[in-house]
């Protein structure tokens, strides 16, 4: 059963508009949410992320918004640039006995164009 | 420079002939753990390990062994690799206990099991 889950696997943006990515998850005992990105021949780096209490956080271009009820949280990026051509992963902390685990999600990759 | 650090970074190999895939970090953290990326299906964690001695089975650990007799090292053991280990690998670590548990990736290991 997948607990991170990002359902769309690709997306397509213009260069200079904004690129929405999506996450949803299912286990509420998740309290800290990340965003990775990844380029090709690259491992992922740490872009973003957001503690269960808060609803945003924004870091220049990049902003995460968290909806607990809903269990969903979206990246924002804005305005999108073809240096953020990228697959992107959704990860989501769990507390167990003192240390964090991570589960991803299966990654969006994202194609912003000139 | 903060860093973690496998090898090799490519790999092709044989089915049955036991390999084994190295990572090491310069961060004094105490987890550590592997994934593997494959298309479709993000990243998924093979084995973790809390702290020197303490290690424990991911989501997919079978056909996959680790140790973690030092802390900066964690090596991952393919005893005999199948076909279906061709995959992208990851290593990982990150601080036991943190505000922000940011997980640094090391490049990444390509295995073609052949």
């Amino acid at each position: 059963d997948q607990q991170v889950k990002q359902n769309s696997p690709s997306l397509s943006v213009q260069e200079g508009r904004i690129s929405i990515l999506n996450c949803d998850y299912t286990n509420s005992m998740f309290d800290y949410f990340l965003w990775y990105k990844k380029y090709p021949a690259e491992g992922p780096t740490f872009l973003i992320s957001i503690s269960s209490i808060k609803d945003k956080n924004e870091d220049g271009r990049f902003t995460v918004f968290l909806n607990k009820s809903a269990k969903h949280l979206s990246l924002h990026i804005v305005p999108s640039q073809p240096g953020d051509s990228a697959v992107y992963f959704c990860a989501a902390r769990a507390m167990n006995s003192g240390y964090s685990t991570l589960t991803f999600g299966k990654g969006t990759m994202l194609l912003v164009s000139p | 420079e903060a860093q973690v650090t496998q090898n090799p970074r490519y790999l092709i190999t044989v089915t049955g002939k036991k390999l084994t895939v190295t990572c090491s970090q310069n961060m004094n953290h105490e987890y550590m753990s592997w994934y593997r990326q494959d298309p479709g299906l993000g990243l998924r964690q093979i084995y973790y390990s809390m702290n020197v001695e303490v290690t424990d089975k991911g989501d997919v650990p079978e056909g996959y062994k680790v140790s973690r007799k030092e802390k900066r090292n964690f090596p991952l053991i393919l005893e005999s690799p199948s076909p279906n280990q061709t995959s992208l690998y990851f290593c990982a670590s990150s601080l036991r206990r943190a505000t922000n548990t940011e997980a640094f990736f090391g490049q990444g290991t390509r295995l073609t099991v052949v």
